[in-house]
């Protein structure tokens, strides 16, 4: 298994750009998230998706859409890139049966500086 | 809202020193908790858990004891190496259905030869 895999692994856009960030997981978790990474603030989760055609917002929404039209795939688009959409961006996809443990497991992450 | 804290760093220590990060949390439910490692120009990786109280999680030298009773997760090596330098991060996890992992801000350690 690859596990969860992101694309790019860096990325410089100018501000009013858009751009996808790519994630795909080969693990059949129906749970996928979106976090971006910006020193002394932790993780922060940007949209989440429970399944297939399902999404919702996380804490930090706003410039960000997300679509899932299959369990693999989970893109993160940036529609007008913003200096302060700067950051590192992870995938992750969660694993596990209900009513016992979830498990996460992260891409590598992708580096995204907006000029 | 369900919330983790945990220690601010950046902690330094020097090769095979003692390493205590601690981790407190707040959660509506009965959560599972887990320290994740991240290491320089890496992703997340999980490093230990535990899904109920008393239990200890360990890998790699690393252990930290579910404390419902003072709702913490303390992380803790007996000798850390320079390969340890890395961020970490406490997470909590609720099992009543697929929700988001709730992390900390994370605790950069420096070990130092």
């Amino acid at each position: 298994n690859a596990g969860v895999t992101q694309t790019p692994k860096f990325q410089v856009l100018k501000t009013g750009q858009s751009m996808t960030l790519q994630c795909a997981q080969d693990m059949n978790h129906e749970y996928m998230s979106w976090y971006r990474q910006d020193p002394g603030m932790g993780l922060r989760l940007i949209h989440y998706s429970v399944g297939a055609g399902i999404t919702d917002q996380g804490e930090v929404p706003n410039g960000y859409n997300v679509s899932r039209s299959t369990t693999e795939d989970f893109p993160l688009r940036l529609l007008s890139a913003a200096p302060s959409q700067t950051s590192v961006y992870f995938c992750a996809s969660t694993g596990g049966v209900a009513g016992s443990l979830y498990e996460q497991y992260f891409g590598p992450g992708t580096r995204l500086t907006v000029t | 809202g369900d919330s983790v804290t945990q220690m601010e760093g950046p902690v330094t220590l020097s090769e095979e020193a003692f390493l205590t990060i601690n981790c407190t949390y707040t959660a509506t439910g009965y959560p599972s908790l887990f320290w994740y490692v991240q290491y320089p120009g890496e992703g997340l990786q999980l490093l230990l858990k535990a899904t109920k109280a008393d239990d200890k999680g360990s890998n790699k030298g690393f252990e930290a004891t579910y404390r419902k009773e003072t709702t913490s997760f303390h992380l803790e090596k007996g000798s850390v190496q320079v390969s340890d330098s890395a961020v970490y991060f406490c997470a909590l996890s609720l099992r009543s259905g697929n929700t988001p992992l709730v992390f900390g801000k994370g605790t950069r350690l420096s070990v130092i030869a």
